[in-house]
């Protein structure tokens, strides 16, 4: 009954490989997103999908691709993965439906290591 | 650009000491505030929320905030930390759109028994 996951949890990879972290919510919400907190543990946000449609778009490399099958998974694809990529992901949903402060369910993060 | 400033990189306490984690904000509209807590090699749980109202807000685990528009800050407080409470704090406010978080850097609080 994990409300948000993540796959994998770990993730070792060579630089240059192309990887792929998909996060799946159960809570019925309808937007979802990536966060990216680095070696320092600062976490910023990278992509939001409300709806399967994408509404946030930081500056982040075009290696990395968000992809929204539905509102339920938001997935992650890395290209060509670089040492700077060494982090922890994290997924997070909402409800956009209610009022603006509702909170934000995160995931248990994926720990991407590139050697 | 919106920002969230969390002044104490790393605090040190003893077991039943009172906490107090300072967080000041950028933006001087209509704000919905955030702590949130993450335990060692776990994700971030959410710990108490501001939107409206009463600017003491009351969270889980004994944890408190007051909100305070003059200072835009929003600092949390507990009266008598535990170990357990050892883990990293993260302060965020809504963004304009409302449609993301925005973090600060973080406070690591290490409570020792």
């Amino acid at each position: 009954d994990t409300a948000v996951s993540q796959t994998p949890k770990y993730l070792v990879t060579q630089m240059g490989n192309d990887k792929s972290i998909k996060c799946e919510q159960n809570l019925g919400h309808d937007t979802m997103y990536w966060y990216k907190q680095d070696s320092k543990k600062f976490l910023k946000i990278m992509f939001s999908y409300n709806n399967k449609e994408l509404i946030i778009n930081e500056t982040v490399p075009n290696r990395f691709s968000p992809k929204s099958p539905d509102k339920a998974h938001l997935n992650l694809h890395i290209n060509s993965l670089e040492l700077g990529d060494s982090a922890v992901y994290f997924c997070a949903s909402t409800d956009s439906g209610g009022s603006s402060y509702n909170e934000q369910f995160f995931g248990p993060g994926t720990r991407l290591t590139v050697l | 650009a919106q920002s969230v400033s969390q002044h104490n990189h790393h605090v040190i306490l003893s077991e039943a000491a009172s906490l107090e984690l300072g967080c000041n904000y950028s933006y001087g509209g209509t704000v919905n505030l955030f702590w949130y807590v993450q335990y060692p090699g776990q994700h971030l749980q959410l710990l108490l929320k501001y939107f409206s109202g009463d600017p003491l807000v009351k969270g889980i685990k004994g944890f408190e905030a007051e909100f305070i528009k003059s200072k835009f800050s929003f600092n949390l407080r507990k009266p008598s930390v535990q170990w357990s409470d050892t883990a990293e704090y993260f302060c965020a406010v809504k963004n304009q759109a409302g449609t993301a978080l925005i973090f600060g850097k973080g406070t690591t609080l290490s409570v020792s028994s």
